[in-house]
């Protein structure tokens, strides 16, 4: 099994509806992160939480919402889906006493 | 933390030895080196970090110069499989892993 899951891999979704990504680790990290990836550019962070009760805003939080449920559970929420946000979303999670980060496949998400 | 500059894409034969350039004229004396690399839409993967020494491990080796201005990436025989975006950043330490700035990087295409 993957150590960082993300569900579902493939959605798309009309503009105005409300969609939820998940993410679960089975490394015991305190650190989870949401970024998004649009084609040809890098990775910008949207929401990183330390901790369960720590959640911080990222780069590009602008229409995101997140939910920390359990150290292991990390979701990411478009409350209303436009079609720019469209793009390609990652979860990660660290942790300091490691030397990398670990990151999820991937969702891709299509806004029509 | 500095930002680092890097090619825009680079070629290498398969079998022969990549190496990728990274810029961080500004690093400071406590950031390290982190290069990671993401494959076709996958997740980032950690490759290699350093802080002043060189570095090798079984993915690469990492070469920085004695002034830490920049460093080097080697994939020392490089595989189809090695085709990917290389991404060269620079912190404190994993722990400031919310500020790792992913940019565009280095996209390296591996040629049978």
């Amino acid at each position: 099994d993957a150590d960082v899951t993300q569900t579902p891999r493939n959605r798309i979704t009309k503009t105005g509806k409300r969609i939820m990504l998940e993410c679960s680790q089975t490394k015991g990290h305190d650190r989870m992160y949401w970024y998004r990836q649009d084609p040809g550019l890098g990775l910008r962070l949207i929401y990183y939480s330390f901790d369960v009760k720590d959640i911080n805003k990222g780069e590009i939080s602008d229409g995101y919402s997140v939910s920390r449920q359990a150290q292991a559970k990390f979701s990411l929420s478009l409350e209303s889906a436009i079609p720019n946000q469209t793009a390609l979303y990652f979860c990660a999670t660290s942790d300091e006493k490691n030397t990398e980060a670990f990151f999820g496949q991937g969702t891709r998400l299509t806004v029509v | 933390d500095a930002k680092t500059t890097q090619p825009t894409s680079m070629d290498c034969a398969e079998g022969r030895a990549a190496n990728l350039p990274c810029n961080h004229s500004t690093i400071s004396g406590n950031e390290y080196v982190y290069w990671y690399r993401q494959i076709h839409s996958q997740g980032p993967q950690y490759i290699i970090h350093g802080l002043k020494n060189n570095e090798t491990n079984e993915m690469a080796s990492l070469i920085i110069t004695e002034d830490r201005k920049s460093s080097t990436l080697i994939l020392p025989h490089a595989t189809l499989r090695d085709t990917a975006v290389y991404y060269c950043i620079v912190s404190q330490s994993i722990y400031n892993f919310n500020k790792f700035y992913f940019g565009s990087g280095t996209k390296l295409n591996v040629k049978p």
